[in-house]
């Protein structure tokens, strides 16, 4: 079972609403991802944050907004998303520091998110 | 740049054979990390293996081996005694080794096991 969790597993939101996405980690991870899938396509990063700081943001649109409340949880909020928003978000958390066998990325379940 | 390049979009193989899922890589760093993830229909991705450039040996977990050829720049991933709950996309990865945040994801490669 993964040590990532995400809710909900499935959202399906109207163009005007306001929703999260929440992912917990039991890892002991200080870096934690967001990244957003869509169908037959490779994940695509959207941030990352690292000790709680946002460390990268992937150019993505500010109805995307990530908030990073502790070390073990992160949560992507949603407002005034668009249809093509629609895919699977996928969260991910991975150790620090410049050993890549220490630096493997885990990933949570994921979130389908349909925007109607 | 980096880049990952996995050439087969789908594959099939029959219950209990083995199949390789190939991966080449390009970069220019000495250190770097390669990764094979399994993602089912559930969306999951699932962490199957790692090799660091500078391991000699290649990797293996179970049923699953790395074949590294670092010369060549692949890093092949070969399932041995297929099963048929290990139908889904594989996805090859790779990281540099410079403490950065960044994966680089291949295209994937949907494999299917026949009963």
């Amino acid at each position: 079972d993964t040590e990532v969790t995400q809710t909900p597993k499935h959202l399906v939101m109207g163009m005007t609403n306001k929703k999260s996405l929440k992912c917990e980690q039991h890892m002991g991870h200080r870096a934690m991802y967001w990244y957003k899938q869509k169908a037959k396509k490779p994940p695509e990063l959207m941030f990352v944050y690292s000790y709680e700081k946002l460390s990268i943001n992937e150019s993505v649109p500010s109805r995307f907004s990530p908030e990073c409340p502790n070390s073990s949880l992160l949560n992507l909020h949603l407002h005034a998303l668009q249809p093509e928003d629609s895919a699977l978000y996928l969260c991910a958390s991975s150790q620090v520091g410049r050993f890549l066998s220490g630096n493997t990325i885990y990933f949570g379940e994921g979130s389908w998110l349909t925007v109607v | 740049a980096q880049k990952i390049t996995q050439t087969q979009p789908g594959m099939f193989v029959q219950e209990k054979e083995a199949v390789t899922l190939d991966c080449t890589y390009d970069t220019s760093d000495q250190s770097y990390g390669l990764f094979w993830y399994k993602q089912p229909s559930s969306g999951e991705m699932i962490f199957l293996i790692y090799q660091g450039s500078y391991d000699e040996q290649n990797a293996t977990e179970g049923r699953y081996s790395l074949n590294f050829q670092k010369a060549r720049k692949s890093a092949n991933l070969v399932i041995s005694a297929s099963q048929l709950g290990d139908s889904a996309m594989y996805f090859c990865a790779m990281r540099e080794g410079n403490g950065g945040f960044k994966t680089i994801f291949g295209a994937g490669t949907r494999l299917f096991v026949k009963a």
